[in-house]
């Protein structure tokens, strides 16, 4: 199947930092990657839909200006969040979406483990 | 209200039992359901997908069943492995802006 990179795999930031995270669909072009949002044990929630060329779509009570999303190419989508503070530790998943004629397929990234000192 | 429910929450069996989880959906229009196997600590795999069409889809000793009458879906593991200790999600896509729903998950672990 379709391969999803997504870097990087841990990081550890100080609050007020800022920290961006990449995802590229390595054999294939994506017009629409999707980043989520995971606390332990729970499961994805989607923070927002991102689109090539075109502005993301942020799902209600996701702050835009919190978490920049920019979808330059068909293969790479970053998200960056923004003076960081300890309540935005998660685990962050982006996906590529491969639409078919009957369905559409995601692919996922191995996920960004964010830390906020 | 669209919703996916999976149950149960959390399993524990033996190794080399077989397992059955439960996914029931009320969305609508259907598009089509998948079953993804989660590490702790990593990114969702694709276990398998079915459109409304599709009863049934396996991959290896994964078994997935779909009524899209009931909404119901069901994922069997058979012959358990340790390596199959995870969380599985039940995500269905609905049409019309190609929308998708998580579910909770059921975190399944497998003692030796």
């Amino acid at each position: 199947g379709a391969v999803v990179s997504q870097h990087p795999s841990r990081v550890i930031c100080k609050s007020g930092t800022s920290v961006k995270i990449e995802c590229r669909s390595l054999d294939f072009q994506a017009t629409t990657m999707f980043w989520y949002r995971q606390f332990p044990k729970q499961s994805l929630m989607l923070m927002a839909t991102s689109n090539e060329g075109s502005k993301a779509t942020y799902e209600q009570g996701v702050e835009k200006d919190k978490f920049l999303i920019n979808h330059a190419s068909l293969t790479l989508s970053t998200l960056t969040v923004t003076s960081a503070h300890p309540e935005d530790s998660s685990f962050y998943i982006c996906s590529a979406r491969v639409a078919g004629r009957f369905n559409e397929k995601l692919f996922f990234g191995s996920g960004t483990q964010l830390s906020v000192l | 209200k669209n919703q996916v429910e999976q149950s149960p929450q959390s399993l524990i069996i033996l190794e080399g039992k077989n397992c059955t989880l439960q996914c029931n959906y009320t969305v609508s229009p259907f598009s089509n359901l998948r079953w993804y196997k989660q590490d702790t600590g990593r990114g969702p795999v694709s276990l398998t997908i079915m459109t409304f069409s599709e009863n049934t889809k396996s991959n290896g000793r994964y078994t997935a069943t779909l009524d899209a009458d009931t909404k119901q879906s069901s994922l069997h593991i058979t012959a358990s492995q340790l390596s199959d200790s995870a969380s599985y999600i039940c995500v269905v896509t609905y049409t019309g802006g190609f929308k998708t729903i998580f579910g909770a998950g059921t975190r399944l672990f497998v003692k030796a």
